[in-house]
Order: C-alpha cells, then sequence, then structure tokens
C-alpha cells in the first residue's frame, strides 16, 4: 500500500522569504502526486499536480513542485511567500492506473508566515 | 451546483444517535468520494460512487456507516450508533469522470460530526 510522509508538522517562514516543503512518498509503481492547500473554513484545494512528464510542474498561486523518483520526493516550493500563503499544505498519492479519488494523504504541515 | 455543498456544516451529537450528512457534488461531476479526517491528519479515504454505483467502500471502518447516492447526484454518509471515534470532519469530493479533470478533486468545506 502506498504512504505519505511529511516530515514538517509546522513550519514558519518570514513573509517574502523562499518557501519549501517536503513530502516523501512510498509507492512501488509511478505515482500521480498532488499538493492540496486547506484554509481554516475551507475545502482542501489543489494546487498542482504530477501524472507523467516534465518533472518540476507549475500550479496555482505561484507554486511549484519537483519529483525525483529517486529520492521518492514531491517537495513543494515557492521563492516568496505572502501572508495569504498561511494554511496546512498536504501532499497526497494515487496508483497510476486508479483514480485520484483513492488519494493516500500525507499528515499535513501548518505553515506560518510571520510578517 | 458551482462548487461541492456539505451538510451541515456541523453536528453535535450524543454517542448512540444516529447522523446523516449529506453532499451536493459539483452537478457534471460522476464520480463522488468521502473521506474522513481526524484531527491533526490528513483526509482518509472512506467509499466513492461512480453516478449511483459504488464500487469501493473498501475504507468504511465498519458496518455502522454507510453512504447512497441513489440517483447519481446528491450522496448521504449515515453513521449509525455513534461512538466518539466517529468525532472527525468529514469531507466529500467530486470529480469528472473522463478527460482532463478526471483526476482532479474538487472537495466540499466538510461536515465536522462531535460526539460527546
Amino acid at each position: 500500500a502506498q504512504s505519505v510522509t511529511q516530515p514538517d508538522i509546522h513550519i514558519t517562514v518570514s513573509e517574502g522569504a523562499s518557501l519549501e516543503l517536503r513530502c516523501n512518498y512510498s509507492y512501488g509503481a509511478t505515482p500521480y502526486l498532488f499538493w492540496y492547500v486547506q484554509s481554516p473554513g475551507q475545502g482542501l484545494q489543489l494546487l498542482l499536480k504530477y501524472f507523467s512528464g516534465d518533472t518540476l510542474v507549475q500550479g496555482i498561486k505561484g507554486f511549484e513542485a519537483e519529483f525525483k523518483r529517486s529520492q521518492s520526493s514531491f517537495n513543494l516550493r515557492k521563492p516568496s511567500v505572502h501572508w495569504s500563503d498561511a494554511a496546512e499544505y498536504f501532499c497526497a498519492v494515487a496508483k497510476g492506473n486508479t483514480n485520484a479519488g483513492k488519494s493516500t494523504f500525507g499528515d499535513g504541515t501548518t505553515l506560518t508566515v510571520k510578517p | 451546483g458551482a462548487g461541492v455543498s456539505q451538510s451541515p456544516r456541523y453536528k453535535v451529537t450524543k454517542r448512540g444517535q444516529d447522523v446523516t450528512l449529506r453532499c451536493d457534488p459539483i452537478s457534471s461531476h460522476a464520480t463522488l468520494y468521502w473521506y474522513q479526517q481526524a484531527l491533526g491528519q490528513g483526509p482518509e479515504f472512506l467509499t466513492y460512487f461512480n453516478y449511483e454505483a459504488q464500487p469501493d467502500k473498501s475504507g468504511l471502518p465498519s458496518d455502522r456507516f454507510s453512504a447512497e447516492r441513489p440517483e447519481g447526484s446528491i450522496s448521504t454518509l449515515t453513521i449509525q450508533r455513534t461512538e466518539q471515534r466517529d468525532s472527525a470532519m468529514y469531507r466529500c469530493a467530486s470529480s469528472s469522470s473522463a478527460g482532463a479533470g478526471a483526476n482532479v478533486l474538487t472537495f466540499g468545506a466538510g461536515s465536522r460530526l462531535t460526539v460527546l
């Protein structure tokens, strides 16, 4: 069975600083990989996804992520964080030959942005 | 509708009572999913529907949990004889059945269940 590890429960960065959120997955074949953001009182919103092809994927709100098969990682990055980016971020993995609705999620990383 | 709508947003119930949660997906979406999210954890898959069919309910934690989608649109998740460990956020998501959107989920805001 697939699994997802987000090693950092909580990260604090200053506004304008760069951000990297880590995600490691365990799955034998080519996975589908996702990053979601959850703001208080809101549903999860898809930031970006990787299915195949270019391993550097661009998403909404200026986020990007890089798939590294050798490291089983799919880290999320943003060059300059805005205060509105404060939220909880979830990495998820799904089997490549089935639907993404059966994704396995990590336990999330909470991002705090200092002024 | 334009988005995924869930009701109620908050539900407090006493142990042993039955509860029913409702999900109204995006109207053009054939596939609907239910997730359970405990505090401090990521969502965990419960079950999904493709129109009214329920191909997979492997994530339902016990036979006290059931879901239906009789007309292929609105879905309900029912928990019978609730227990304190059922306290969680219950999230619904939908996706289209084909094309580029087939593996993109749109989530509702969730229903927060508290069992006293």
